[in-house]
């Protein structure tokens, strides 16, 4: 079965730091990975994706990812950290068992960054 | 403007009223999910279509009862509601394909008491 697993509910950094919010997933064959946030009463957006390719992926407000297929990891990082990055963020893989587009989401981990 | 609509925005019902949650998405989007958010669980998917007059079950249908008979609607039926499906409910949308992001809706908070 296809899973995705974030390992901490929470992260706390402060403004400036390096942060890192952890996931790692399971699937049959290749692995298409996605990264969300949601602010507070707010819809998901999509921030990133990894297809194929390079191994660390660029995505909006200068979040980037990094995919590492030995340890099925995929982590979500940014050189320093802003106040309003403060969120939810949620991993996601694509179903594979079927070619609808489905996601299946890990259960988010709250950033909290302080100034 | 374009973009996915969900509504409304907030809603409460009573034990075993029926309830209908809509969306509207203007992309005209082959795609159209509805999600469950709850503490502990991440999104759950709950029904999905891949065309107008196509639906399928997701991994949490029982209660819920979808209709798509317009490509940019995707209104979401609790037939009966119960305390359990009270939840945040996200609809999105996607152009189709594997590695196309989903779209989503911002989201309605259904509270069944």
């Amino acid at each position: 079965a296809q899973s995705v697993a974030q390992p901490e509910d929470q992260v706390n950094v402060a403004e400036g730091n390096p942060l890192t919010v952890k996931c790692t997933y399971s699937v049959s064959g290749n692995p298409y990975l996605f990264w969300y946030v949601q602010y507070p009463n707010r819809g998901l957006q999509f921030l990133l994706k990894y297809i194929t390719g390079d191994n660390l992926v660029k995505g909006s407000y200068g979040f980037e990812a990094e995919f590492n297929k030995s340890q099925t990891s995929f982590h979500l990082k940014k050189p320093s950290a802003l106040v309003s990055d403060s969120a939810l963020y949620f991993c996601a893989v694509r179903d594979s068992s079927s070619n609808t587009g489905k996601l299946i989401f890990g259960q988010g981990t709250t950033l909290q960054v302080k100034p | 403007d374009a973009g996915i609509t969900q509504s409304p925005r907030y809603k409460i019902t009573e034990t075993g009223r029926q309830v209908t949650l809509m969306c509207h998405q203007t992309w005209s989007h082959s795609y159209m999910f509805w999600y469950r958010q709850d503490l502990g669980h991440g999104l759950r998917l709950i029904y999905y279509s891949a065309a107008a007059d196509i639906t399928d079950k997701g991994e949490v249908p029982d209660g819920y009862v979808v209709s798509r008979s317009k490509t940019e609607n995707f209104p979401l039926t609790l037939e009966s509601a119960t305390r359990s499906q009270t939840s945040v409910y996200f609809c999105a949308s996607s152009d189709g394909g594997e590695i196309s992001p989903l779209h989503f809706g911002n989201g309605t908070r259904l509270t069944v008491t």
